[in-house]
């Protein structure tokens, strides 16, 4: 597509329950990223596909957050067992890979509030 | 490792007064440099981009930022703000310009007033 689309925009969920966030990246991008930013604080990273090599989970904050990528396609980020601190706006980015120029390219996110 | 400092959380400015936004960057590695914009309830748009070509970096809506190696700094500048200038700036910065996750700073709220 024309941008990295994000679904839903809005989701609020109660204590404890799963939810599942998705991003569609930029066709062609290689990389896609996902940031979460609490309410009046920066981007904090979580996690980073490269093509098909391991994603970098390096900032996934606990196990209870997990994602998945098909190929160079759609990624969803999975919370289970949601937490009040959970809520925040998940910005997903793609760009393109190693070496191909260009920049990232961030969706509109998903402001997910756990109630 | 990587890392980005926003001097100033929040930064006040009158309407045709000059912008500054200051961004120190820590890196072992020669730095890819951005600037981005979020407007409120928005996503983050793309100000500008230093990568390794000319040191003063142009970029959309009036703003630039100067590379200064000696000063590990990437300062975003505009000459004369507009209302419209007032929203959320995020300095970040990645080791190869693309493909590789960007770190970004904790950001700084510009307010511009009349």
């Amino acid at each position: 597509g024309a941008g990295v689309s994000q679904s839903p925009s809005n989701k609020v969920t109660e204590k404890g329950k799963d939810v599942e966030l998705r991003c569609d990246p930029i066709s062609g991008h290689t990389a896609l990223y996902w940031y979460r930013q609490r309410l009046g604080q920066g981007l904090e990273f979580l996690i980073y596909f490269q093509g098909n090599s391991a994603p970098d989970k390096s900032g996934l904050p606990s196990d209870r957050f997990s994602a998945e990528r098909t190929g160079e396609s759609v990624s969803t980020l999975t919370i289970q067992r949601t937490q009040q601190e959970d809520s925040a706006v998940y910005l997903c980015a793609s760009s393109l890979g190693i070496g191909q120029g260009g920049g990232y390219t961030f969706g509109s996110g998903t402001r997910l509030t756990v109630v | 490792a990587q890392s980005v400092t926003q001097l100033g959380s929040h930064v006040s400015v009158s309407e045709g007064a000059l912008v500054l936004l200051r961004c120190n960057y820590s890196s072992s590695v020669p730095p890819y440099l951005f600037w981005y914009v979020q407007y409120p309830n928005q996503g983050l748009q793309l100000l500008l981009k230093y990568t390794s070509a000319a040191t003063l970096v142009k970029g959309i809506n009036g703003f630039e930022a100067e590379f200064k190696k000696s000063e590990t700094s990437f300062h975003l500048t505009k000459p004369s703000a507009h209302m419209s200038d007032a929203a959320e700036y995020f300095c970040a910065v990645s080791r190869t310009g693309t493909a590789s996750k960007l770190t970004f700073g904790t950001g700084t709220r510009l307010q511009v007033t009349l």
